[in-house]
């Protein structure tokens, strides 16, 4: 089971880079790296994607280790509307125990 | 142009009623999935079916009865209501079930059982 881990919440400054780590020590060898944001009252709505390396997007970059037991979703420049719910999500959707999107990370954006 | 969109939106019911709500999607995606969202915002899927066909359940409660007349509608009926059932249901759509495709989630229900 690829569980994945978060910070619970962050706070970054408008104009700023932020940084959110996600670990999935038991990843496994099918798995895609997803990230989606969610804002209140709102279905999740998908960032990123990711396999190995790098993945960059209009949005955001995705950095995986070559071990590809974390990743670091980079959103450079945040602004007040970036202020949501971020989750890590690791799978490949065989397997329905993992499409549990686990808690995901608050980020608070502030001018 | 909504590419995933659920009914109601609310849905406010009393215990032991039941109840079902609905999802569509014109994005011509084969897979469709069910998720429970509850108060501690904990995403978790319920159901997924592929081109009409069950592929995911989860421990879910058989008074969960997800129906898909085709593969654009993936209807969810609950019955005999409880508290506990409480919560936001999210619709989801993906290309196919395999590989890295991304899901476009609906609106979500916020459903209240009193």
């Amino acid at each position: 089971l690829a569980k994945t881990t978060q910070p619970i919440s962050m706070d970054s400054y408008e104009g700023q880079e932020v940084n959110i780590t996600c670990s999935h020590n038991n990843i496994a060898t099918n798995d895609y790296i997803t990230w989606y944001q969610q804002f209140p009252s709102q279905g999740p709505r998908f960032i990123i994607q990711g396999y190995k390396t790098k993945v960059t997007n209009e949005v955001a970059s995705l950095f995986i280790p070559a071990d590809r037991k974390s990743s670091t979703l980079s959103l450079p420049r945040v602004s007040l509307s970036d202020t949501a719910v971020y989750y890590c999500l690791v799978g490949d959707r065989g397997s329905g125990d993992k499409l549990t999107f686990g808690t995901g990370t608050r980020l608070a954006v502030r001018p | 142009d909504t590419a995933v969109s659920q009914t109601p939106k609310y849905l406010v019911t009393q215990m032991g009623n039941d109840k079902s709500i609905k999802c569509e999607q014109n994005l011509g995606h084969d897979t469709m999935y069910w998720y429970k969202q509850d108060s501690k915002k904990f995403l978790k899927i319920m159901f997924s079916y592929n081109n009409k066909e069950l592929i995911i359940n989860e421990t879910v409660p058989n008074r969960f009865s997800p129906k898909s007349p085709d593969k654009a509608h993936l209807n969810l009926h609950i019955n005999s209501l409880e508290l506990g059932d409480s919560a936001v249901y999210f619709c989801a759509s993906s290309q196919d079930w395999q590989g890295g495709y991304e899901q476009y989630f609906g609106p979500g229900t916020r459903l209240t059982v009193t």
